[in-house]
């Protein structure tokens, strides 16, 4: 119940592009749902956050989609650059106030 | 202001030894966690504190590991008697909890400590 499904577990994208990294979940007590940034040797940062009461969250080049009846919710990096280059974390929390999170995704930028 | 820090940054430490993790939150931040970061379990929550109540010690994996938060700011995790599996980056966040019951509250991340279990 308390799991976060995340996929893929890496993902090439060539300057430009745009990627997409998804996660479902099952508790439905589950009703705030972060993305983690993290590069390598540093602690993970929040990228943006959605809560199920609206579909859709964009700030900048980063977009959440949530879909509650799937329950389902996407990570979409448009215009992804090399600097984007990190991995990327789904997160869910609701009820106990911890964190669950997804297992990471390893997303490559190539110039 | 400054953000989460936790020291030692790498803690390299033989098996048996007892280890102390400092973690240093956000000021005025009134939540606290600690979590696990290792290849085969992914991010793993430990121990979360909220002021004065009793701690949430449910994702402590065995009596080995302990945590005390003084004054309601810094707080240690103790690891007794390391094993290799200990072997982990171990994170630590804070939160302000703006209110009472929500669950809405963004959790802001310390670098972590990369303890090594030789």
């Amino acid at each position: 119940q308390q799991q976060v499904k995340q996929s893929p577990q890496s993902l090439i994208v060539q300057k430009g592009g745009i990627s997409i990294i998804n996660c479902a979940y099952e508790n439905t007590a589950f009703d705030y749902f972060p993305w983690y940034q993290q590069f390598p040797g540093k602690g993970p940062a929040l990228l943006i956050a959605i809560r199920p009461d609206v579909s859709e969250k964009k700030e900048g080049r980063f977009t959440i989609s949530f879909n509650k009846s799937a329950k389902q919710f996407s990570l979409h990096i448009m215009d992804s650059q090399p600097g984007d280059s990190a991995t990327y974390f789904c997160a869910a929390l609701g009820g106990r106030r911890a964190l669950t999170f997804g297992s990471g995704t390893r997303l490559q930028v190539q110039p | 202001g400054a953000g989460v820090s936790q020291s030692p940054s790498n803690k390299v430490t033989e098996k048996g030894k007892d280890v102390e993790l400092r973690c240093d939150p956000i000021s005025g931040h009134t939540a606290l966690y600690w979590y696990r970061q290792s290849l085969g379990q992914g991010l793993e929550f430990l121990i979360y504190f909220q002021g004065n109540s009793a701690p949430d010690k449910s994702g402590l994996p065995s009596d080995r590991f302990s945590a005390e938060r003084t004054g309601g700011s810094v707080s240690t995790l103790t690891i007794q008697r390391t094993q290799q599996e200990d072997s982990a980056v171990y994170l630590c966040a804070s939160s302000p909890l703006l209110s009472r019951g929500a669950s809405t509250d963004t959790q802001y991340f310390g670098p972590g400590t990369r303890l090594t279990v030789l």
